[in-house]
């Protein structure tokens, strides 16, 4: 039973460039969770989906960013017109409900290095 | 004022010691509180979880909740130099949908 799956596990994108971050969430799990880590700060929330549907995106910056997790196929981060101050480590979680009291297990991470 | 504050460090202790690692939270509504642990370079790994007041133990491991005072500790018993990582420790409140995190503790144990 795999864990949560992150890729890639690292990506170099060019200032303007597009970023797209893939999650896959644990077997059975419908509900993903998007955190980043910028340097020397802990990890923030950016967006709660569920399949199909953005239940809580509080934390996504207001342009560029956007999130999507369709009925079939991984949960995508999107991030357009990369900017330096995007460079972060990108984590996902998921759960198989709405219950976060058991805590989060994350998946790897995605680095993102915007040149 | 921050969610959730921990002194950032570094905290080093020799081999064998017991590393103490503090939180505090500001919402007293908090329901849950989380330990994890971040190798460099790694994503977070949960080792505690804890949800009412008093001491919970995992091995090496105790979690501690006062929420009187909105605090949570890690004590690390006999401590490893594998243990040397950083430490977030994480609430979720009764609202919403996300954890709230610190910004992590980096403890070292020396041989």
């Amino acid at each position: 039973n795999a864990g949560v799956m992150q890729n890639p596990r690292h990506l170099v994108r060019r200032r303007g460039q597009e970023a797209r971050l893939r999650c896959s969430p644990m077997k059975g799990h419908s509900h993903v969770y998007w955190y980043r880590q910028l340097p020397e700060e802990g990890l923030k929330f950016m967006v709660y989906l569920q399949k199909e549907n953005i239940i809580d995106e509080s934390g996504m910056p207001k342009e560029r960013f956007s999130a999507e997790f369709p009925k079939e196929g991984p949960s995508i981060l999107r991030i357009q017109q990369v900017v330096r101050g995007d460079s972060a480590a990108y984590f996902c979680a998921s759960s198989p409900g709405p219950d976060r009291n058991y805590g989060y297990t994350f998946g790897s991470g995605t680095r993102l290095t915007v040149v | 004022q921050k969610e959730v504050e921990q002194n950032s460090g570094p905290l080093s202790v020799p081999e064998g010691a017991i590393a103490s690692l503090n939180c505090t939270y500001s919402d007293r509504v908090s329901q849950s509180f989380f330990w994890y642990r971040q190798y460099s370079g790694k994503s977070p790994e949960l080792i505690m979880s804890i949800y009412s007041n008093g001491d919970k133990e995992d091995g090496r491991f105790t979690a501690q909740l006062n929420k009187a005072s909105q605090y949570v500790s890690l004590l690390i018993r006999d401590s490893q130099p594998s243990d040397s990582a950083t430490y977030l420790c994480a609430v979720n409140k009764n609202t919403g949908n996300q954890f709230y995190f610190g910004t992590g503790t980096s403890l070292t144990v020396i041989p």
